[in-house]
């Protein structure tokens, strides 16, 4: 049971806009920014976006992120089905004294 | 180029010890703070544990708290997590990960290794 909830999986056809929710707490979404981490299958997590809304260098556009009081989301629009992948929420939590995880969304590309 | 380069995993039985090490190069090591993350097969990330850039500040998750400890040596560019009393459970790819700042205090990990197998099974 992760301390912050995803939806196990999410799905859109190409060029669609998608959003994945990630809902927490005050200890932890509440008080502390999100970051959001992109696995490819196979691979090693990628950063994809820190504090709230920020993209790293080289991460298109497409992709940004948002919070509202215990909740965040992260959205993808002009799907593309290079952006199959797992997608994690990833917060400090202030309670637990140290970052927790989401479980993780599956993005399927139709 | 960053890079996280880990190494030490295998088959354990139940009960027994381990060591990570993950090896950096392309950024001052000494002057991040550092992780480790795991993930079991077909699961979720997990932080395990983190240490300050100056070893003065370590945190661990309550699954790991007095089985694994969490080292560094600046002077080689390395980062260590000893696990022992492994359990079946603690089977899993562990990821190094670099935080973007000197102290464990943040979810911002912005490069990761490739990941070390650790599986625990008699």
């Amino acid at each position: 049971q992760s301390v912050l909830t995803q939806p196990p999986s999410a799905s859109g056809t190409p060029g669609q806009r998608v959003t994945i929710s990630c809902s927490g707490s005050r200890s932890n979404i509440g008080s502390n920014t999100v970051n959001w981490y992109q696995q490819l299958p196979g691979t090693a997590p990628k950063l994809l976006i820190y504090s709230n809304n920020q993209r790293p260098s080289g991460v298109p556009d497409r992709f940004s992120g948002s919070k509202s009081g215990t909740s965040a989301s992260l959205a993808i629009s002009g799907l593309q089905s290079e952006d199959e992948a797992d997608y994690y929420c990833a917060a400090w939590d202030d309670s637990l004294n140290g970052p927790v995880f989401g479980g993780g969304t599956k993005l399927t590309v139709l | 180029e960053v890079q996280l380069v880990e190494s030490g995993g295998g088959l354990v039985q139940p009960g027994r010890s381990l060591r990570l090490s993950c090896a950096a190069s392309g950024f001052t090591f000494e002057d991040y703070a550092m992780h480790w993350v795991r993930q079991a097969p077909g699961k979720g990330l997990e932080w395990v544990s983190g240490i300050s850039w100056n070893s003065d500040s370590i945190g661990y998750a309550d699954s790991v708290k007095g089985r694994f400890t969490i080292s560094r040596d600046n002077a080689k560019n390395s980062l260590y997590l000893q696990m022992n009393s492994l359990r079946a459970e603690d089977t899993a790819l562990y990821y190094c990960a670099k935080e973007i700042g000197r102290m464990v205090r943040g979810a911002h990990f912005d490069y990761w290794g490739q990941g070390t197998l650790v599986t625990v099974s008699s």
